[in-house]
């Protein structure tokens, strides 16, 4: 049972260029998240989803799209790639189960990206 | 959004214990608070979570009053390795979906 896991653990994009970035998770949960952490400050949501086609937008989603085709995986997809992007980014998982959006999630190890 | 405010820094002494408090004012009526703690280049990591009164498990308890515009994290006897980020999460149901905002984050830095 591996949780949450992301990849890649670093990478450094081009401004313009475009990336997706993998979660992964096998506790058969429902719900999950991309977040994003800026140096020394909290995190802040991007996306969510509830289940296998469906998604929501967070506090921060402009410049980035995801999609849920199945209840394991969860990508993030950054398109033209900005500065303004760099940032860690995690993912979270939770089950889902209870009819409210914010239970305990479990996070994964982050991806730490830099665009120059 | 809802808006959480946490202090930026604690400072401690291994042994002693600690209390950090999230003020929530805008947090909604089916909402739950959860704390998480970072460390380092890791994700977050799950402490606990509470609706009213109070909570405790194996290592903090989570004390919440009747208005619920705020909570406060209590650690009991830290040690060297509680040193982390501390955050304060409240679901946020306002504008028409379910939207997360943690709090500023605590630092807690605990020395000998």
């Amino acid at each position: 049972n591996a949780g949450v896991t992301q990849t890649p653990k670093f990478r450094i994009l081009k401004i313009g260029q475009s990336m997706t970035l993998q979660c992964t998770q096998d506790m058969n949960h429902n719900y999950m998240y991309w977040y994003r952490q800026d140096p020394g400050m909290g995190l802040k949501l991007i996306y969510y989803s509830v289940g296998a086609g469906i998604t929501d937008k967070g506090e921060v989603p402009n410049g980035y799209n995801v999609s849920r085709s199945t209840t394991e995986d969860f990508p993030l997809r950054l398109e033209l790639a900005a500065p303004s992007q760099t940032s860690v980014y995690f993912c979270a998982s939770s089950p889902g189960t209870s009819g409210r959006v914010q239970e305990t999630q479990y996070f994964g190890p982050g991806t730490r990206l830099l665009v120059l | 959004l809802a808006k959480t405010t946490q202090p930026i820094s604690m400072d401690s002494y291994e042994g002693q214990e600690v209390n950090i408090t999230c003020s929530h004012n805008n947090i909604a009526t089916n909402d739950y608070i959860t704390w998480y703690q970072q460390f380092p280049s890791q994700g977050p990591r799950f402490i606990i979570q509470g609706y009213k009164t109070k909570v405790t498990n194996e290592v903090a308890s989570l004390f919440i009053p009747a208005d619920r515009k705020s909570s406060t994290l209590s650690l009991p006897r830290v040690s060297l390795s509680d040193t982390a980020v501390y955050y304060c999460l409240v679901g946020d149901i306002t504008g028409g979906g379910n939207k997360l905002t943690f709090g500023t984050g605590t630092q807690l830095k605990v020395e000998l």
